[in-house]
């Protein structure tokens, strides 16, 4: 069965560098997400991303977040200027067209020093 | 503001027993429903939506507007069930489709 991959699945940086989250979604799937969890809080809403364009976006996504599909198959969630606040779990989701479920990735730990 | 509620971080039940997992909902809206489950090590994955009203693995929820609840019920638990069970909501109003989560149960059944 098709899964949505990511890439790390671990990053340390320390504060202030810059990190990308890769996610490769399952093939034919259009609609791509991305969500984070700090660790022992909810799961939250980043972005979401459709024919190239962002289509949504929560407040945490502000001007130190951007996302891009910059070979057709990747997806990425780069963060500028990393902050402590910013280690967490992020995931991946992505949907096909006329499909409901969001398929998730396994998830990248970031751990931001 | 959308905010998704589950009131019990840890349910512990023996194998055989039912159980039920709360969800609460506050949006002024229609929301989608859904249940998504993580079992230890693996990604998140959708377990039941509620416009399908369909059951899976032996669990269901049904939606109460009156109560704004989508508690997740199953008659007899087994261990296999253990997992951690996340209660989502999709506003979709305005074509918008992000998830919002709750806190998440942590579900486990014991022998």
């Amino acid at each position: 069965e098709p899964e949505v991959t990511q890439t790390p699945s671990h990053q340390v940086t320390q504060m202030g560098q810059e990190v990308i989250l890769r996610c490769v979604p399952i093939s034919n799937h259009l609609y791509f997400y991305w969500y984070r969890q700090i660790l022992g809080q909810k799961v939250e809403f980043l972005v979401s991303f459709y024919n190239n364009e962002i289509s949504e976006k929560s407040e945490i996504f502000d001007d130190q977040f951007s996302v891009e599909r910059p070979d057709g198959s990747n997806f990425t969630l780069k963060i500028r200027s990393t902050k402590l606040e910013d280690s967490a779990m992020y995931f991946c989701a992505t949907r096909g067209q006329g499909i409901y479920e969001q398929y998730f990735g396994p998830g990248t730990r970031l751990t931001v020093t | 503001a959308q905010r998704v509620t589950q009131p019990e971080k840890l349910l512990s039940v023996f194998k055989g027993a039912p159980v039920e997992l709360k969800c609460n909902y506050s949006y002024s809206g229609s929301p989608e429903l859904f249940w998504y489950v993580q079992y230890s090590r693996q990604r998140l994955q959708l377990l039941l939506r509620h416009i399908s009203r369909e059951s899976i693995k032996g669990f269901t929820a049904d939606l109460n507007k009156g109560e704004t609840s989508f508690h997740l019920k199953k008659p007899f638990a087994q261990e296999e069930d253990s997992a951690m069970y996340y209660c989502a909501l999709s506003p979709r109003q305005g074509g918008s489709e992000k998830l919002v989560f709750g806190k998440g149960t942590k579900l486990t059944v014991n022998p």
